[in-house]
């Protein structure tokens, strides 16, 4: 099936500082990507939908200036969290509609970030 | 909005058959998913039912009742592996999913 590739696994970064996510789609163009946050034992919440050569949509709640998304090509989508702060540690997944599937969404292996 | 509700555990042995339910709150949807993720990992698509009734799929059979606002994933054959949380998500059209609440099952031996 298609595949998502998610960087970096996991990371630690200080509070204050920022961190960057990227998602690639290595087998297909992804026109649009999703991006999702989860806590320890919780769902997934999505947090915006990334659109390539356009500005992404975010879900209400979701403050677009602490979590900048950016689609700059049909393959990459990245989610840098700005100033971060340790309630910003969580659980952080993107996806993708699977070309392969009629119905269903590919995901990245997601991103466990601590802010310390 | 919506909303999904689902258990929020199972347990059952191995060999077992296993059966989790969502129910769900929407004014429209097109169909009602569901996902499998292990600890620390990335969900993964099992089914998704557009129509009212069962669909099947290997171990997995995934059911939609609009009229009850209803559906569960079945498991049959249960496998050790199979230890996980499994999500319902309800496809709305706008690309993205709307996930459930997620029920973790434990499969013992």
């Amino acid at each position: 099936g298609a595949v998502v590739s998610q960087h970096p696994s996991r990371v630690i970064c200080k509070s204050g500082t920022s961190v960057k996510i990227e998602c690639r789609s290595l087998d297909f163009q992804a026109t649009t990507m999703f991006w999702y946050r989860q806590f320890p034992k919780k769902s997934l919440m999505l947090m915006a939908t990334s659109n390539e050569g356009s500005k992404a949509t975010y879900e209400q709640g979701v403050e677009k200036d602490k979590f900048l998304i950016n689609h700059a090509s049909l393959t990459l989508s990245t989610l840098t969290v700005t100033s971060a702060h340790p309630e910003d540690s969580s659980f952080y997944i993107c996806s993708a509609p699977d070309p392969g599937q009629t119905y269903g969404y590919t995901f990245g292996s997601g991103t466990r970030l601590t802010v310390v | 909005g919506q909303s999904l509700e689902q258990p929020s555990e199972v347990t059952a042995v191995e060999g077992a058959i296993v059966q989790m339910n969502c129910t769900y709150q929407t004014s429209g949807f097109y169909g009602l998913s569901w996902y499998q993720q292990h600890d620390g990992g990335a969900p993964t698509f099992l089914s998704y039912n557009a129509l009212d009734g069962l669909e099947e799929t290997g171990r997995f059979s995934s059911f939609l009742s609009r009229s009850d606002s209803y559906g569960y994933l079945l498991l049959q054959e249960l496998q050790m592996k199979d230890s996980a949380s499994y999500f319902c998500a309800l496809d709305t059209g706008r690309r993205a999913l709307t996930f459930g609440s997620g029920t973790r099952l434990q499969v013992q031996p």
